[in-house]
């Protein structure tokens, strides 16, 4: 099935710090996603992307949907303690309204 | 609105015995998802639901199954529980398509098979 490969696994930073995260795939995406899960819940969508070279931001988050449609990007600056979480990146391919792949996320960890 | 409303919250089974995970949402959104979470492996789709009496495969169904009678509910049914089904699922909703309409998830139910 699609991969998409998501990197860095988990990242340790302290409070103030910038943040970058990716996904690269083989395949190419219509549409990116990026999504933050906290503790205990599920997933909540934080940006979405749908053209290439899309760049897009929300407060302290933007996110860029790469030019050859295989990538996407998440930066987060300036963070703080409430950052922490699981962050996912996912990709809808044409055809396929229904399916997301997603990437195996990202652990971040902000020490105050 | 309470949103994506999963039950229970935790459950233990032993090998061979089934449960249903609930799944409600409130939004009338047509297209309901069930997804499982299993550490590091990010989320695989079990079973997906377009609309009220339509069903269709995920990537990862065997061992599941479910049904969509009414457009708020979409439960999952595990027959014969089995180790490997130890994971956390989630139960989602969408008003479109993934792509198009964002996903709206539950908070999730941990099961673990022994």
């Amino acid at each position: 099935g699609q991969q998409l490969n998501q990197s860095p696994q988990s990242m340790f930073i302290q409070e103030g710090e910038d943040v970058s995260m990716n996904c690269t795939s083989s395949s190419i995406f219509n549409t990116w996603l990026w999504y933050k899960q906290e503790p205990g819940e599920g997933p909540v969508l934080l940006i979405a992307l749908y053209k290439a070279g899309e760049l897009t931001s929300n407060g302290r988050l933007t996110a860029q949907f790469g030019i050859t449609r295989k990538d996407s990007f998440l930066n987060i600056s300036a963070s703080i303690p409430s950052d922490v979480g699981i962050y996912f990146c996912a990709g809808q391919r044409g055809g396929s309204n229904y399916k997301l792949t997603f990437g195996k996320g990202t652990l971040l960890t902000v020490n105050p | 609105n309470a949103g994506v409303t999963q039950t229970p919250k935790f459950r233990i089974l032993k090998i061979g015995q089934s449960m249903t995970l609930q799944c409600a949402q409130d939004m009338n959104h047509n297209y309901m998802y069930w997804y499982r979470q299993d550490p590091g492996m990010g989320l695989k789709l079990i079973y997906y639901s377009v609309g009220a009496g339509i069903t269709d495969k995920g990537e990862v169904p065997n061992g599941y199954n479910v049904s969509r009678s009414t457009t708020e509910d979409f439960p999952l049914r595990l027959e014969l529980a089995a180790p490997s089904q130890t994971s956390v699922y989630f139960c989602a909703s969408s008003y479109e398509g993934q792509g198009i309409s964002p996903l709206h998830f539950g908070n999730g139910t941990r099961l673990t098979v022994t």
